[in-house]
């Protein structure tokens, strides 16, 4: 079974760190891009960032730049993101989603179930 | 970066035919694949249209998803509704460095 397991979320103070993980089983994790995609309590989805197969490419949404770093690691089928200076206005579900390929810029079909993250003081 | 912009909220009766549209504010909607993801009340997004119009196994062929060019603007329809198809629905796309959703539509079936 294809499966996405999101992890390291919680309760976070304004400006702290906190790094999220994503197990992936039932696929060949290193022939595909992965993303995170985070939702605001109440609000619609907001793309993340974004890691090719081979993390030869990646991205960012603007409000998260310099802030957030993505990362892979092919050999243990795992995907993370490093979020530091965390704000307020970072509160949100977050889900690791796989793409269909193994570019960043194509299409998802599989999501996680999400780890929440709330920065409050 | 480009918009996506979706009604914020659609309602039809069961057995009838809904469509979404999802408009794209600047740059060709031909230009990247739409895809259309499906979130019931608290469960995760899937996958319903990617690659504007193409299905995954497991979608009925009551969902379908198009393009128009001239309004530059891509579509969900779905026929025959149920009211299992009552969710939220977002459109996304991308350009060479971003991947963008719409603010998505929440159709209710009543």
């Amino acid at each position: 079974e294809v499966q996405l397991v999101e992890s390291g979320g919680g309760l976070v103070q304004p400006g702290r760190s906190l790094r999220l993980s994503c197990a992936a089983s039932g696929f060949t994790f290193d022939d595909y891009a992965m993303h995170w995609v985070r939702q605001a309590p109440g609000k619609g989805l907001e793309w993340v960032s974004g890691i090719s197969w081979n993390s030869g490419s990646i991205g960012y949404a603007d409000s998260v730049k310099g802030r957030f770093t993505i990362s892979r690691d092919n050999a243990k089928n795992s995907l993370y993101l490093q979020m530091n200076s965390l704000r307020a206005e970072d509160t949100a579900l977050y889900y690791c989603a796989k793409a269909i390929t193994g570019v960043l810029q194509d299409a998802f079909d599989i999501w996680g179930q999400g780890t929440m993250v709330t920065v409050s003081s | 970066n480009f918009m996506l912009t979706q009604p914020h909220s659609v309602s039809e009766s069961p057995g009838k035919t809904v469509t979404i549209s999802c408009t794209r504010s600047s740059g060709s909607i031909a230009s990247n694949y739409v895809q259309w993801y499906q979130q019931r009340p608290g469960s995760s997004p899937t996958t319903v249209i990617y690659e504007d119009n193409q299905r995954p196994s497991g979608v009925p062929d009551r969902f379908s998803g198009s393009i128009d060019s001239s309004s530059n603007s891509a579509s969900l329809t779905i026929s025959g509704l149920k009211t299992e198809d009552e969710a939220d629905y977002y459109c996304q796309s991308y350009d060479s460095s971003n991947q963008v959703f719409g603010g998505g539509t929440k159709l209710t079936v009543l």
